[in-house]
């Protein structure tokens, strides 16, 4: 799998836009793009995915750029219940998925 | 909505016992997991299992590990003889297909403490 690169800690004011990017330069063609965060010790928590276009849920947006080899995972309006490690992951057809360290994100009042 | 559920929340055990940890996927998923993450470390692949079989393992994965599917609902892993070093939260996980756009869904986790 490819790995990823991402910012060890970011921080966020209450209700501005929380911008989490990630760097996976040596993607291939049929590697997703996938976002989770932990909250405390809690199991992972799916956020959304994509392969080239742009995808947007209740959670979160996910831009990834035309050459696939960054993405950046938008919050369009971090709360404090959205303090957690964020990963990027990318992965293929039948793997598991491959966590680093992520990004510990400090959304403050 | 659906959930993983694992059972129990919070497991103590003494080295050498041995502990089974248990896991209800959602329902339509074919494919699970289990993961685990030590205190402070990453969360760690240990296997993947579909069709009555393991997909994939990892180093971890020992000979002190194993995984059963004993009915059409839950998803176990048992490990043989607990040492110190096991002592982690374990995450089951379940997923629709193994396509690469099919999201796995994990569980809140069992804390194991060997003492």
């Amino acid at each position: 799998d490819a790995k990823t690169t991402q910012p060890t800690s970011m921080d966020c004011a209450e209700g501005r836009a929380a911008n989490l990017p990630c760097n996976h330069s040596t993607i291939s063609g049929n590697e997703y793009v996938y976002w989770y965060r932990q909250i405390h010790s809690q199991g992972p928590q799916y956020i959304i995915h994509g392969l080239k276009n742009n995808e947007t849920n209740e959670m979160a947006s996910l831009i990834i750029t035309e050459d696939r080899k960054s993405s950046t995972l938008i919050l369009p309006h971090a709360t404090l219940r959205d303090t957690a490690v964020y990963y990027c992951i990318v992965r293929q057809y039948g793997n598991k998925l491959v966590f680093g360290a992520g990004t510990i994100l400090r959304v403050k009042s | 909505e659906p959930e993983v559920t694992q059972t129990p929340s919070h497991q103590v055990t003494q080295m050498g016992q041995e502990v089974i940890l248990r896991c209800v996927p959602i329902s339509n998923h074919l494919y699970f997991y289990w993961y685990r993450q030590i205190l402070g470390q990453k969360v760690e692949f240990l296997v993947s299992f579909y069709n009555n079989e393991i997909s994939e393992k990892s180093e971890i994965f020992d000979d002190q590990f194993s995984v059963e599917r004993p009915d059409g609902s839950n998803f176990t892993l048992k490990i043989r003889s607990t040492k110190l070093e096991d002592s982690a939260m374990y995450f089951c996980a379940s997923s629709g297909s193994a396509l690469a756009n099919s999201e796995a869904f994990f569980g809140q986790g069992t804390r194991l403490t060997v003492v």
